[in-house]
């Protein structure tokens, strides 16, 4: 089967630091990729993963562990527009179909 | 620089109607294109992709259906709306190729509410 794994929901204060992680289990594994969401508006690309280790982009870095079938979003220095939901998805492998996650909530609070 | 339209925004139909959502890629040639739905809280769900002109592939049986008419015009139709057809409807693209990253990009979305 197919299946993703997020928290639904979480809390973070502004200026700290917060992990979102994410399991998979998926026919196939060609690239983990991060989006955010922000209420009422379309996904944006944050990060990719296609090898095990730790990529990082700024304030945003992400995780993957492919034996694990295991990855982790880490947002530092939190600012209220980071607020969002946060997806991860999997692509498979022998084509373009990328399975996403429900996606995990966001709140960061003064 | 690539953009990617959809219209419309939003849209409430009737049960029974039919829907024809449109998506528009500009600047760039080739795009795989991709429709997607996402329900209240949901996350996405994958309805149709394509890698070309008139190639389609669904990927839940539904009474939805897919044309790429062109290169970079993507179409979602119904010619019967149901209550569970509503929701937040996403078109995207990306490069095609298996190139290293093919992120997606998404439009703006078309929220779709069945009555």
């Amino acid at each position: 089967g197919q299946n993703i794994d997020q928290p639904t929901e979480m809390t973070a204060t502004e200026g700290a630091i917060v992990q979102i992680n994410c399991t998979y289990q998926t026919s196939g594994f060609n690239g983990l990729f991060w989006y955010q969401q922000h209420a009422g508006e379309a996904p944006t690309f944050l990060s990719y993963n296609v090898l095990d280790g730790l990529e990082e982009k700024g304030r945003f870095s992400s995780f993957l562990s492919r034996s694990k079938g295991y990855s982790y979003l880490l947002l530092k220095e939190l600012q209220m527009k980071d607020s969002a939901s946060y997806l991860c998805a999997v692509r498979r492998t022998g084509g373009f179909k990328t399975i996403f996650g429900a996606g995990t909530r966001l709140f960061v609070k003064a | 620089s690539q953009t990617i339209h959809q219209w419309p925004a939003t849209l409430v139909q009737p049960v029974g109607s039919p829907l024809s959502l449109e998506c528009t890629v500009e600047g760039t040639s080739n795009p795989n294109l991709y429709w997607y739905r996402q329900a209240a809280g949901r996350g996405l769900q994958l309805l149709f992709y394509s890698v070309g002109i008139g190639q389609i592939s669904s990927e839940v049986p539904q009474n939805l259906s897919a044309s790429r008419p062109q290169d970079r015009q993507f179409i979602l139709s119904s010619k019967k709306l149901l209550l569970s057809d509503s929701g937040f409807y996403l078109c995207a693209w990306s490069e095609s190729g298996l190139a290293v990253h093919n992120e997606q990009f998404f439009g703006p979305g078309t929220r779709l509410t069945v009555l």
